[in-house]
This record gives C-alpha cells, sequence and structure tokens, in this order.
C-alpha cells in the first residue's frame, strides 16, 4: 500500500524557533513534493525534490530528500507568522493506477506564536 | 497566463443528487488529474486524463467519473451523492502525464446536506 506519513501533524512554535517536519514515504520513488495550504485555499507549491541527497531553499524554509531512508525533512528557520499554515509532502507514485500521480501526508498544521 | 480554472467556486447539494465539476487546465497543458480533499485531511487521487483518455484512477467508487474534452478541460461527476463526499476537489494540470510542474486550480467546495 502506498502511504506517505507526516509528523509530527500539529506544531505550535514560537516565532524565533526552529523546527523539522518529517516526511516518510512507501515506495522507491525518488520524486517527493512539498506544498503548503492556507484555510480554505488551494495547494501551493514550495519544493520539488527529484533526486537522492537533493536539497532546496526557499526563506526560511529548507527541504531534503533521502531516498535510502524514503524520509524527506522540511526545516524551518526562525519562524515568523506568516508561516503558518498547513504543509503537505506527497510522492509521486511509481506504478499502479495512480503512477505519476501524487499521494499526499495528512499534514502538518504549524501555529507560530509571538 | 491564467492559471487553472475551476468552476463552480462553491455549491451545496443534496444527499443522492448529482454533481458536475469542471476544471480549464493551463494552456497547453494536456494532463489534468482530480483530488479529493475531506476537511482535516490530505488530497486522495482520483483520476488522471491524458490526452483525452482515462490514464489512471484511484480507489473511488463507480459513482465517480470524469472526462476530457477535445479542448484538454474536463469534468467530474458524482452521482447518487453521499454525506462523506462533501469536500474540496482539486483539480491539476500538465504538460505530461507525470505530477512534475503539475499546478493546482482553486478548488470547488462541495457541501452535501
Amino acid at each position: 500500500e502506498l502511504k506517505v506519513e507526516q509528523n509530527p501533524l500539529f506544531l505550535s512554535m514560537q516565532e524565533g524557533k526552529n523546527y523539522t517536519i518529517y516526511c516518510n514515504y512507501s515506495t522507491t520513488s525518488d520524486r517527493l513534493y512539498w506544498y503548503r495550504q492556507d484555510p480554505g485555499k488551494s495547494l501551493e507549491s514550495l519544493f520539488v525534490l527529484l533526486s537522492n541527497g537533493a536539497v532546496k531553499q526557499e526563506g526560511r524554509l529548507m527541504a531534503s530528500l533521502d531516498t535510502k531512508a524514503r524520509l524527506s525533512t522540511l526545516h524551518i528557520t526562525a519562524a515568523v507568522h506568516d508561516l503558518s499554515a498547513t504543509y503537505f509532502c506527497a510522492e509521486e507514485s511509481p506504478y499502479g493506477g495512480s503512477q505519476g500521480n501524487l499521494i499526499f501526508g495528512k499534514g502538518t498544521k504549524l501555529s507560530v506564536k509571538p | 497566463d491564467a492559471g487553472v480554472t475551476q468552476s463552480p467556486t462553491h455549491l451545496i447539494k443534496t444527499r443522492g443528487q448529482h454533481v458536475t465539476l469542471r476544471c480549464s487546465p493551463i494552456s497547453g497543458h494536456k494532463s489534468v488529474s482530480w483530488y479529493q480533499q475531506v476537511l482535516g485531511q490530505g488530497p486522495q487521487f482520483i483520476f488522471q486524463y491524458y490526452e483525452k483518455e482515462e490514464r489512471g484512477r484511484g480507489n473511488f467508487p463507480d459513482r465517480f467519473s470524469a472526462r476530457q474534452f477535445p479542448n484538454y478541460s474536463s469534468e467530474l461527476n458524482v452521482n447518487a451523492l453521499l454525506l462523506g463526499d462533501s469536500a474540496l476537489y482539486l483539480c491539476a494540470s500538465s504538460l505530461g502525464w507525470s505530477a512534475y510542474e503539475q499546478y493546482f486550480g482553486p478548488g470547488t467546495r462541495l457541501t452535501v446536506t
């Protein structure tokens, strides 16, 4: 069964602190995606990681991919309130009826407090 | 350039009714995928159409169907609506069949009462 597990599911942070969201996935896929979703809105693409060891950074967010461990991380540096949102990781399904499409985790709801 | 568009934005239906949701992909994109996002969960893959043919199907009942038109726009149809069909329905388009460079539309919020 294709499965993507994120943890934590809920994260309350203070502004200025650092934290990491973990994403474990179940297949040999080498494509991993991170999205942000604000309440009532659609998905905003943050990062696409396409190979083992890939690291991408944008502002206070940095994502990495370890395909051997089937693990991706989203690291938040010096959090600010504007980062409050739900973050999803998704693997690109490598086979079956969903091949080429995304299998999402349950999301991590991040709340950054002053 | 216009992004992925979906209509309607919101709608309310009664159990047992039928609904049609519409999606227009980014110009030049030939693939449309549909996802269902129940409140508090991640999106779940329903269908993919590529070059007007069904290319992929998720684990959804036969009440769900879709099609893609010659202009690559797409419709998602749901028959015999259940309360559990209440969700945000997302459409995503891409140039090829992979999720790489897949862009999501704003979604249609369906409420079944």
